[in-house]
């Protein structure tokens, strides 16, 4: 099965760009990227999602490598509400099995 | 309001006491399913079901029943619940016109004894 790999945490100062990286080198054709996050204390909610094409929304842009290897999850200016668990997920065959990993953790900086 | 809902959000119970934790979305979703949450795990998912009377295994479906008798409902059944059950639990729904958005519960905590 496909995996994905993120760093465990990472640190941003408010109001700068954050960029969350995630390695998934044995996707498969047909895998959907998916990002979601998880604020303290709440379930998760979806943030983005992509195939092959860099996609933009009004929460952040996610950019796939063009080898699908590697995408980056963008926050254009992070808030201290962006706090939270970032997950990369790939999505097998265009249904519901979802495979989340342990994430990586963004903190924001005042 | 579109929601899913999940009760009971705190549970205790006791090694082989049977327990249905109750998840109910009002979107109309075709598509749900339960996660568990494990602190250095992530998410991962027990079960998921996309319609009604269809369900499927996901990563760790053991120790664990699922039913879709009914669209808007997808309760989650600890036959004989044990120590390794204690986790946080998440119930999530989507639609199939776009099945990568999610919409998860607020959560139950369960604690096995």
């Amino acid at each position: 099965d496909a995996k994905t790999t993120q760093p465990n945490s990472m640190e941003s100062n408010e109001e700068e760009p954050v960029h969350l990286p995630c390695n998934h080198s044995t996707i498969s054709g047909t895998d959907y990227i998916h990002w979601y996050r998880q604020l303290p204390s709440q379930g998760p909610e979806y943030v983005i999602h992509g195939l092959t094409s860099n996609v933009n929304n009004r929460m952040a842009s996610l950019a796939i490598a063009e080898d699908r290897k590697s995408s980056t999850l963008i926050l254009h200016r992070a808030t201290l509400r962006d706090a939270a668990v970032y997950y990369c997920i790939l999505r097998f065959n265009y249904g519901q099995n979802f495979v989340f990993g342990p994430g990586t953790r963004l903190s924001v900086l005042p | 309001e579109a929601q899913v809902t999940q009760n009971p959000r705190y549970l205790i119970t006791v090694t082989g006491k049977k327990l249905t934790v109750t998840c109910s979305q009002n979107m109309n979703h075709e598509y749900m399913s339960w996660y568990r949450q494990d602190p250095g795990l992530g998410l991962r998912q027990i079960y998921y079901s996309m319609n009604v009377e269809v369900t499927d295994k996901g990563d760790v479906p053991e120790g664990y029943k699922v039913s879709r008798k009914e669209k808007r409902n997808f309760p989650l059944i600890l036959e004989s619940p044990s120590p390794n059950q204690t986790s946080l639990y998440f119930c999530a729904s989507s639609s199939v016109d776009s099945q990568e958005t999610q919409y998860f519960g607020p959560g139950t905590r369960l604690l096995v004894l």
